[in-house]
């Protein structure tokens, strides 16, 4: 069963726009990872937040975790074309084997 | 070194017949996971491994699934009995294995199951 649920399921902006995606989730968790998938190709890991923090920032990245909330967002700052992908958060649920639980995926088109 | 590999890339095959998956995981790595993702989904857990111990075969869906590590590298996940409801990108990760709340799954290409 899937427990993360990314909001919204789709977005389109412009080129240089930022973009937020938002991610719930059921259980308590060690860490919430987000990736990113390509059309037609492989999962690319984004960023891994532990349970322990609030931010984290890599490059045009920043992610956000709110414990309390069971919530996480994603932004990407400046957006490009080649930010156009599915995006996917991914919890590994505490007291549980380290397998990830994935939600359904958001669809983000950057228009040049 | 390289990243995760997984052959085939494509594998079509007919109703009945059995089908063998491979991943090769990154260099080093201590735990490889298993997952199938349908089109339009998220990808979901079938099963891991730590070295060549099986830690967790909850996600497999029936007995017609299953997985071997044998020497602790590459994994073989084999369906038997295909059915067209098998059809989907089979993926594999693998990771250092630091432990709980530290560790990266890394994701090979995936391996696009076709029953016909």
């Amino acid at each position: 069963s899937q427990q993360g649920e990314e909001d919204p399921q789709a977005l389109s902006i412009q080129e240089g726009e930022n973009a937020t995606m938002n991610c719930s989730y059921k259980t308590s968790i060690n860490n919430l990872q987000w990736y990113r998938q390509n059309s037609g190709r492989g999962l690319v890991h984004l960023i891994l937040i532990r349970s322990n923090e609030r931010e984290k920032h890599s490059g045009r990245l920043r992610v956000t975790l709110d414990t309390s909330k069971k919530s996480s967002s994603l932004l990407i700052t400046a957006s490009r074309a080649a930010d156009t992908a599915s995006y996917f958060c991914a919890t590994d649920q505490q007291g549980g084997s380290e397998k990830l639980v994935f939600g359904k995926g958001m669809k983000l088109t950057v228009n040049p | 070194g390289a990243g995760v590999s997984q052959s085939p890339r494509y594998k079509v095959t007919k109703r009945g017949q059995d089908v063998a998956l491979r991943c090769d995981p990154i260099s080093g790595h201590v735990s490889l996971y298993w997952y199938r993702q349908a089109l339009g989904q998220g990808p979901e857990f079938l099963t891991y491994f730590n070295y060549e111990a099986q830690q967790d075969k909850s996600g497999l869906p029936n007995d017609r699934f299953s997985a071997e590590r044998p020497e602790g590298s590459i994994s073989t996940l084999t369906i038997q009995r295909t059915e067209q409801r098998d059809s989907a990108m089979y993926r594999c990760a693998s990771s250092l294995g630091w432990g709980t709340g530290t560790d990266t799954q890394y994701f090979g290409p995936g391996t696009r199951l076709t029953v016909l």
